[in-house]
């Protein structure tokens, strides 16, 4: 069963450092997503990407954060300049036909800031 | 943005009892899902079930969906100890978010 993959599975960086988290999502979808859960929180959604360009993004996504689809497969988050709070569990999504849809997850990337 | 909210729940049962678990939301929807999500793993897709349906039935998972009152619940049968997780639900907007979950613990 097709299912989404994200490398790694955890990401230790120091304070001030950029990251890049990777996601493949399962092949015919068209919208991705990201979330992240910080430890002892819920999940919170970050940003929704489609037709190449980010389509919602929420309080959390500011100037610090970007995607991008760099080749037809991986779907990847971007931290410029990370801090301690960024430290959580980031999720990647896809859905097939609309944000509406069953969204299917990737089992996450933990981050830790030092 | 507005967000699936679950009565906030811990519930600690035998295996083999039912586990019932409880969501309120606030807009119109277009459907709304239940996820699992177990210790520190990702999140599993249960159920959908969309707003023209009342109803829904997938193995032991019994999902209601009430419109007028905007809630929605879960009913697991027959629990088993591998059912132990939190449980969230999340409904179909574009602006997408979880509650808190209701953290189910199973005793075998």
């Amino acid at each position: 069963e097709p299912e989404v993959t994200q490398t790694p599975s955890h990401q230790v960086t120091q304070m001030g450092q950029e990251v890049i988290l990777r996601c493949v999502p399962i092949s015919n979808h068209l919208y991705f997503y990201w979330y992240r859960q910080i430890l002892g929180q819920k999940v919170e959604f970050l940003v929704s990407f489609y037709n190449n360009e980010i389509s919602e993004k929420s309080e959390i996504f500011d100037d610090q954060f970007s995607v991008e689809r760099p080749d037809g497969s991986n779907f990847t988050l971007k931290i410029r300049s990370t801090k301690l709070e960024d430290s959580a569990m980031y999720f990647c999504a896809s859905s097939e036909a609309a944000e509406t849809d069953t969204q299917y997850f990737g089992p996450g990337t933990r981050l830790t800031v030092l | 943005s507005q967000q699936g909210e679950e009565d906030p729940q811990a519930l600690s049962i035998q295996e083999g009892e039912n586990a019932t678990m409880n969501c309120s939301y606030k807009t119109s929807i277009n459907n709304l899902q239940w996820y699992r999500q177990n210790s520190g793993r990702g999140l599993v897709h249960l159920i959908l079930i969309r707003s023209n349906e009342r109803e829904k039935h997938s193995g032991r998972l019994r999902v209601t969906l009430d419109t007028s009152k905007k809630s929605s619940s879960l009913l697991i049968t027959a629990s088993r100890a591998a059912d132990t997780a939190s449980y969230f639900c999340f409904y179909g907007n574009n602006r997408l978010a979880f509650g808190k979950g209701n953290q189910v613990v199973v005793i075998p």
